[in-house]
């Protein structure tokens, strides 16, 4: 799987949005941008993923740069329950049943 | 959405004892299932790729005769952990992808092995 750099953590206060970035510049055609998170003491979650155009979801949208060199998670309101560490992960379309790769991530701190 | 459910969330054992670790599909089938360690501060590593009637994959560097794994049927695949010593304490994780799910893969809660 093509390599994800993340930021290793972000600060947001709580109710203001949350613009997570994700660099992929050696990303391929066929690679899907995953992004997954991991709150403390428990198994990743899935949140969103895409190919080319924006994605939205009732969790999170992905903004995908026009190269797609790059991407953004975009959490429209943050609480509390988002503090978590969140994975930018690329994928090829013919994956099939593989594990997913993660990389560092980027630790989310929300402040009340 | 599809559950993955593992058992057990907490374990404490002494040194040289040996601990089940058991992750189950709940709502689905899993002919495969892949077991992840992950150290305090540190990412997911994967360990191994568990498949349904036959052997386990190994990722480099993991003890095949350390962690035993077993996948006998579609819904469990259970990992043990043989003779812990402190330097296994780490936690452990199991997940699946069901068949029609698309890209999306589902993790246990994970279990958390404390070896004294």
């Amino acid at each position: 799987d093509a390599k994800t750099t993340q930021p290793n953590s972000m600060e947001s206060n709580e109710e203001e949005p949350v613009h997570l970035p994700c660099n992929h510049s050696t990303i391929s055609g066929t690679d899907y941008i995953h992004w997954y998170r991991q709150l403390p003491s428990q198994g990743p979650e899935y949140v969103i993923h895409g190919l080319t155009s924006n994605v939205n979801n009732r969790m999170a949208s992905l903004a995908i740069a026009e190269d797609r060199k790059s991407s953004t998670l975009i959490l429209h309101r943050a609480t509390l329950r988002d503090a978590a560490v969140y994975y930018c992960i690329l994928r090829d379309a013919d994956s099939g049943n593989t594990p997913l790769v993660f990389g560092k991530g980027t630790r989310l701190s929300v402040i009340a | 959405g599809a559950v993955v459910s593992q058992h057990p969330s907490r374990v404490i054992c002494k040194s040289g004892t040996s601990v089940k670790i058991e992750c189950r599909s709940l709502d689905f089938q899993a002919t495969t299932m892949f077991w992840y360690r992950q150290f305090p501060k540190q990412s997911l590593m994967l360990m191994a790729t568990s498949n349904e009637g036959s052997k386990a994959t190994y990722e480099q560097g993991v003890e095949k005769d350390k962690f035993l794994i077993n996948h006998a049927s579609l819904t469990l695949s259970t990992l043990t952990v043989t003779s812990a010593h402190p330097e296994d304490s780490s936690f452990y994780i199991c997940s699946a992808r069901p068949g029609g799910a698309g890209e999306k893969l589902f993790f246990g809660s994970g279990t958390q092995l404390s070896v004294l």
